[in-house]
């Protein structure tokens, strides 16, 4: 099984709501990443965790909260967002190793729309 | 800074025809340089990946080219069919990190017309 699950697929939330998305990955990988992406833009990494700790904070606004409770579930909480806010965003999971060409498989991604 | 650039932004051609796209970097230290294949909305899947020492890497009809001394690498696309319309992204990984940052270009969007 190499796919990386999100859900949902689709989000419409209020400025004022609180909602969560959600990634699952059941291929043992110990890295999990969140990236947001723009339309006709690349994705732009968010956050990384390895072994379940947050190694990596891209100087990303407060108002997005990661969680990695276990090794196969990934978490973002949502929460005061902007319009400016509302892009695709994606979850993706690698190995972690000394082989530096492990892959990270991405998910489908949960499109987000902030009104 | 750490840069991937692509060329063309965008290209129309007609199915059956071939394709090159092309991705220069200035990344550093390199690891390795992967190409992805992105259909609208959906996540990229990868298609290569190649570290310093490869030259040359196929994946059914893609073959992607890595110089790493010119710092550039191309994907060529064969006998190109409609299912091959969407974005196609050269991503560097920067670095001994084992979590692996990627610095991703700005995509080339391949349309295959009939």
């Amino acid at each position: 099984d190499t796919e990386v699950t999100q859900t949902p697929k689709h989000l419409v939330m209020g400025m004022t709501n609180k909602k969560s998305l959600k990634c699952e990955q059941h291929m043992g990988h110990r890295a999990m990443y969140w990236y947001k992406q723009k339309a006709k833009k690349p994705p732009e990494l968010m956050f990384v965790y390895s072994y379940e700790k947050l190694s990596i904070n891209e100087s990303v606004p407060s108002r997005f909260s990661p969680e990695c409770p276990n090794s196969s579930l990934l978490n973002l909480h949502l929460h005061a967002l902007q319009p400016e806010d509302s892009a695709l965003y994606l979850c993706a999971s690698s190995q972690v190793g000394r082989d530096r060409t492990y892959e990270q498989y991405f998910g489908p991604g949960t499109r987000l729309t902030v009104t | 800074k750490n840069q991937v650039e692509q060329s063309p932004q965008s290209l129309i051609i007609l199915e059956g025809k071939n394709c090159t796209l092309q991705c220069n970097y200035t990344v550093s230290p390199f690891s390795n340089l992967r190409w992805y294949k992105q259909d609208t909305g959906r996540g990229p899947v990868s298609l290569t990946i190649m570290t310093f020492s490869e030259n040359t890497k196929s994946n059914g009809r893609y073959t992607a080219t890595l110089d790493a001394d010119t710092k550039q690498s191309s994907l060529h696309i064969t006998a190109s069919q409609l299912s091959d319309s969407a974005s196609y992204i050269c991503v560097v990984r920067v670095g001994s990190s084992n979590t692996g940052k990627l610095i991703f270009g700005q995509g080339t969007t391949l349309q295959v017309k009939p």
